[in-house]
């Protein structure tokens, strides 16, 4: 069981938006600005699209969007396109003996 | 251009040993940490451990800690995942990928190195 909680599925139909959770507890999420998200498609490896829960990295569409409130971080991705089909993994920095935990996984299908 | 370029997939036997690399360029290898992240097959990454390699200061993750060694060649750019006797539940795909600080995310991910453990 992964430490943090993420619904095993989303999807929406191109140009719709959609988010998806994150839930931790008050040791990670809650604790602390430092929630990624990545995105990872069949056979590949994860993709950093957003960092300190609400940064994009340089490169990054802007229709994708961090943000956190209280033990649960979101991430929306807006106008969807058929390229965003993939699995989207959360991670947090954690006061815990391992210092990052990630969420299991949910998979994104664009209708 | 930053790249992270992993050794190829590995068949190997319950028991036996194995050490895979992952060769950093583009970027200055003793400036950021390096760190290896499991992945079986349809789960999440779990976080295993990191090196500095301008110090070779090593974090693990309790849950791998005595299980692998971290280790790295500064000379050569290339940090290393090392199992002395590996088991059937070790099969999974493991990535390194470089981050500024343990509380950094992973900014570049390798391609991945899936090692396979069967009699």
């Amino acid at each position: 069981q992964s430490a943090l909680t993420q619904p095993a599925s989303v999807s929406g139909s191109p140009g719709q938006s959609i988010t998806i959770s994150c839930t931790g507890t008050s040791s990670d999420v809650g604790a602390y600005n430092y929630v990624s998200w990545y995105q990872q498609h069949p056979g590949k490896a994860p993709k950093l699209m957003i960092y300190d829960v609400s940064n994009r990295p340089s490169g990054v569409s802007n229709r994708f969007s961090g943000s956190k409130s209280g033990n649960t971080a979101s991430l929306t991705i807006s106008g969807l396109q058929a390229e965003d089909e993939a699995d989207y993994y959360c991670s947090s920095y954690t006061s815990s003996s391992t210092p990052v935990v990630f969420g299991g996984g949910t998979k994104l299908t664009v209708l | 251009e930053v790249q992270l370029v992993q050794s190829g997939a590995e068949v190997k036997k319950p028991g036996e040993s194995l050490k895979i690399s992952c060769k950093g360029s583009g970027y200055s290898f003793t400036s950021y940490w390096i760190g290896w992240v499991r992945q079986m097959p349809g789960k999440g990454p779990e976080w295993m451990g990191i090196i500095y390699p301008g110090d070779s200061d090593t974090r693990y993750s309790p849950s791998f800690q005595g299980q692998v060694t971290i280790s790295a060649d500064k000379s050569i750019s290339t940090a290393y995942l090392q199992w002395s006797s590996l088991k059937a539940s070790d099969t999974a795909m493991y990535y390194c990928a470089r981050l500024y600080a343990e509380s950094q995310p992973f900014d570049y991910w390798g391609q991945g190195t899936l090692v396979t453990v069967s009699s």
